[in-house]
């Protein structure tokens, strides 16, 4: 079975750095692209980032509200997904889930979620 | 940027047939997709490149994208339908979701 679990959230200062891991097992991590998306309290989803697979080229692409204070990183010997965010703000506070993303005929679909790991930018 | 436009809710009786749209400059030239999230509850895939359902999603799960806007109907809806749903696409690499529409089986 797919599982994804994430760790690392937690309360930080804002100007402060976060740093979220995702575990993957039941499937073949290192060929994945894999995403992290974040959703605020009561609000929506929203894409970060992605890193694709090391055959692909291992090349990350992040959202524009992100990107610069966003690192997504990957260790397959591992099988784990990272994400390095820095300078905080309150607004980076949300559930974060990693996702693997699906790419097929030039698109990408979400599949399994994580359980998520909750950040709360907050002094 | 790119934007994608969902209703924020949308109300639907029992065993009758909901629609949930997702608007977006020639989305029927993208493939969408579709997540179901109930409260407390991670994200679930139910919809992907415009209508395949991924296994253990109910036939009565359905979509079709045209257009500028890709639609999601679910027959003979539940109670346990009754979640927030959101819709997804890919623009120049980024991704992007719908705001989300709660969905109220009453």
């Amino acid at each position: 079975e797919v599982h994804l679990v994430e760790s690392g959230g937690g309360l930080i200062k804002p100007g402060g750095s976060l740093r979220l891991s995702c575990a993957a097992s039941g499937f073949t991590f290192s060929n994945a692209w894999m995403s992290w998306v974040r959703q605020a309290p009561g609000k929506g989803l929203e894409w970060v980032g992605r890193i694709n697979s090391k055959l692909d080229g291992g090349t990350t692409d992040y959202a524009a509200p992100v990107k610069g204070r966003v690192t997504i990183s990957r260790d397959d010997s591992k099988n784990t997904l990272y994400l390095q965010m820095n300078s905080l703000k309150t607004e980076d506070t949300a559930v974060y889930y990693c996702t693997r993303e699906v790419y097929s005929y030039g698109a990408g679909w979400f599949d399994p979620w994580g359980q998520g790991t909750l950040a709360i930018v907050s002094s | 940027s790119y934007e994608l436009t969902q209703p924020p809710s949308v109300s639907v009786s029992p065993r009758q047939t909901a629609s949930i749209t997702c608007s977006g400059d020639k989305l029927g030239n993208k493939y969408a997709s579709w997540y179901q999230q109930k409260p407390g509850q991670s994200p679930v895939l139910v919809i992907y490149q415009d209508t395949k359902r991924p296994s253990g999603i109910p036939e009565r799960f359905s979509a079709s994208n045209s257009g500028n806007t890709a639609t999601l109907t679910i027959s003979g809806t539940q109670a346990m339908d009754e979640a927030d749903y959101y819709c997804q696409a890919w623009d120049s690499s980024t991704v992007v979701f719908g705001g989300g529409t709660k969905l109220t089986v009453l």
